[in-house]
Order: C-alpha cells, then structure tokens, then sequence
C-alpha cells in the first residue's frame, strides 16, 4: 500500500523527443506527489509536484499529468536535452505525514 | 531559496573510526530534517527522521546506536557514523522540511550528500 511503482528503470531519447516517465500508487490516501531529479553524485532536486485535485501541471518543459482514478502519474519531458540526462524519482505522501515514498528512480539518457 | 548544504562532501575513514556528517539547512529554519543512504543506482533509503530539541525517530532496521542523528538547532542535524564498517560506505543524503513550500506547506529540499567511504 505504501509503494510506489516507477517505470521504465532507463530511458533513452533523442535530443528534442519527449521523454515520459510513469508512476503507479495503491494508496488512496496519498495526496502529494513530486518529482525529483538527481544528477550523479549530487543530491535530488525537487522538479515539480502536483495534488490530486488538479490533472496536470506544467512548468516550463516539465509537465505531471495526474490521473486519480488510475491511480497513475507521470511526469513528461518536452524538447527533452542532452542536460535533462539524470536520474529521476517520483514521490508520494499521504496527508499530515513528512514522509515521503519514493520510486525506484528511472535513469534518462537524452543523446545529442 | 531553500538551499540544504552538507559536509563532509566526502570522507574516508578507517574502519573502527566514527565519523560526523553535518546537514544545514541555510536559508531557513528546519524544525524537521531527515537522513537516507542510497546505494549505487538505487533509491532513497530513509533512515531516520529528525525533530530539532527531540530524539531522532529511526526506521525499521536501522541502528539507533550506529548512527547517532542529533538536531541542536533549527538549521543544523548531525549524523554519527559509529564505529565504521565497510558495508556502511555509502552516499548519505540528508533533506530538510521547509514549512513555506512553493507546491505545499511542508516540502522538503535535499543536500548534495556525503559519500563515505570505509577502508
């Protein structure tokens, strides 16, 4: 009930493709969901985030569609870059709680 | 805004040896702060969570005596290493709880991690 279910496990675009990145929760009572991204050595950086009340949020080339009654996320990566390449995990929290559950990261290749 | 730093930014330690990695949160204050590990091309692993003035509350199978979290202020959590071993090496990444989230009231923002090395 707690996972979070994070696909593919790596990624490979072309410089311009978009790159999408998909999340799949059982727990009904998650209620926050962020992306992060994590270059290698370096620390995750939160990227993006949505509630379940709205069904996509975008920011710049970053863009979360939500989809509530599937239980599903994804975050979508448009004009994709060769400095998008990084690691990238979704995330969930459920209301009141400081915990975040976290995928098991999708590694993004964009090539030139 | 919300900017997390650590240091060590690595460290080597001999085995036997305690070592301390400080997080700071830099431009806010963290009432909440928490420490993960990840192994190489894996997650976030949470060790412990902890509360500034209170003892630090550990997840499942992580040893309280080992690793040694201590929160004295607002802007600063330590975490000890006790007694180092080679299967503790690892990257150790810390993250503190903002309470002015751009996307929620509490969000947390990560540091760059310390990668521990034991020999």
């Amino acid at each position: 009930q707690q996972q979070v279910k994070q696909s593919p496990q790596s990624l490979i675009v072309q410089k311009g493709g978009i790159s999408i990145i998909n999340c799949a929760y059982e727990n009904t009572a998650f209620d926050y969901f962020p992306w992060y991204q994590q270059f290698p050595g370096k620390g995750p950086a939160l990227l993006i985030a949505i509630r379940p009340d709205v069904s996509e949020k975008k920011e710049g080339r970053f863009t979360i569609s939500f989809n509530k009654s599937a239980k599903q996320f994804s975050l979508h990566i448009m004009d994709s870059q060769p400095g998008d390449s990084a690691t990238y995990f979704c995330a969930a929290s459920v209301p009141r709680s400081e915990k975040l559950v976290f995928g098991k990261g999708t590694k993004l290749t964009v090539n030139p | 805004g919300a900017v997390v730093s650590q240091h060590p930014s690595w460290v080597i330690c001999k085995s036997g040896t305690s070592v301390k990695i400080e997080c700071r949160s830099l431009d806010f204050q963290a009432t909440t702060m928490f420490w993960y590990r990840q192994f190489p091309k894996q997650s976030l692993m949470l060790m412990a969570t902890s509360n500034e003035g209170s003892k630090a509350t550990y997840e499942q199978g992580v040893e309280k005596d080992k690793f040694l979290i201590n929160h004295a202020s607002l802007t600063l959590s330590t975490l000890t290493v006790t007694s180092a071993h080679p299967e503790d090496s690892s990257f150790y990444i810390c993250s503190a709880q903002t309470g002015t989230g751009k996307y929620r009231v509490y969000e947390q923002y990560f540091g760059p991690g310390t990668r521990l090395t034991v020999t």
